[in-house]
């Protein structure tokens, strides 16, 4: 049910390998988020872009690379990651807050990932 | 100082029971309050906004108080289905960046 899809599901993938997730957004929202959630910590903000156009980079390391086609794709693509960087990675879109809008995230079922 | 601090929990309450949650945020320049809802290995569902006047959704009452920075949740009559762990989220200012709390986990039991 919900309008953010995120593929694949889950993700094992050794240190060497490169990969890519991907989140599609069907609500007509104009800003995405990647997010990265790791056990008994808080959602850790990545990236934002809004409008296509990053807006946001938390200090990620290199081995994250976001893409942004249009505002309702966006790639997270990953290479040479780390054990520690098993999580589990969640997309999300809005409004842009800059339109007015007090406008909640709508996330994705996330992709869990194993670095091994 | 965090900037978006919950006690973790966990709450363990009887079924019908009343609990609250507070969460408290750092920027008194912070404009929006959300409490998100997640339940084990599933993605954060927004549960309801938090509006400068409070505001209730069925048994689910949030409060703001920002002279104290903070926001409470008010769960009455709890049920089983509403174990899960509760997410305080503040937009600090101007932006799209939500910073999130490291959440409230609560288990209703029979």
């Amino acid at each position: 049910e919900t309008g953010v899809t995120q593929t694949p599901r889950h993700l094992v993938m050794g240190m060497t390998n490169k990969k890519s997730l991907k989140c599609e957004q069907h609500l007509g929202h104009n800003a995405m988020y990647w997010y990265k959630q790791s056990a008994k910590k808080p959602l850790e903000l990545m990236f934002v872009y809004n409008f296509k156009e990053q807006t946001e980079n938390n200090s990620v390391p290199s081995r994250f690379s976001p893409e942004c086609p249009n505002s309702s794709h966006l790639f997270l693509h990953l290479h040479t990651l780390q054990p520690e960087d098993s999580a589990l990675y969640l997309c999300a879109s809005s409004q842009d807050q800059g339109s007015g809008y007090n406008s909640p995230l709508h996330f994705g079922n996330g992709t869990r990932l194993t670095v091994t | 100082r965090k900037e978006v601090e919950q006690d973790p929990g966990p709450f363990n309450v009887p079924e019908g029971a009343t609990v609250a949650f507070n969460c408290t945020y750092s920027n008194s320049a912070s404009q929006s309050f959300f409490w998100y809802r997640q339940d084990c290995r599933k993605e954060p569902k927004l549960l309801m906004s938090v509006y400068s006047s409070g505001n209730e959704d069925g048994r689910f009452t949030a409060q703001l108080n920002r002279a104290s920075q903070y926001i409470s949740l008010l769960i009455r009559d709890s049920k089983l289905s509403d174990s899960a762990t509760y997410l305080c989220v503040v937009r600090p200012g101007g932006g799209n960046k939500l910073t999130f709390g490291t959440g409230t986990q609560l288990k209703v039991e029979l």
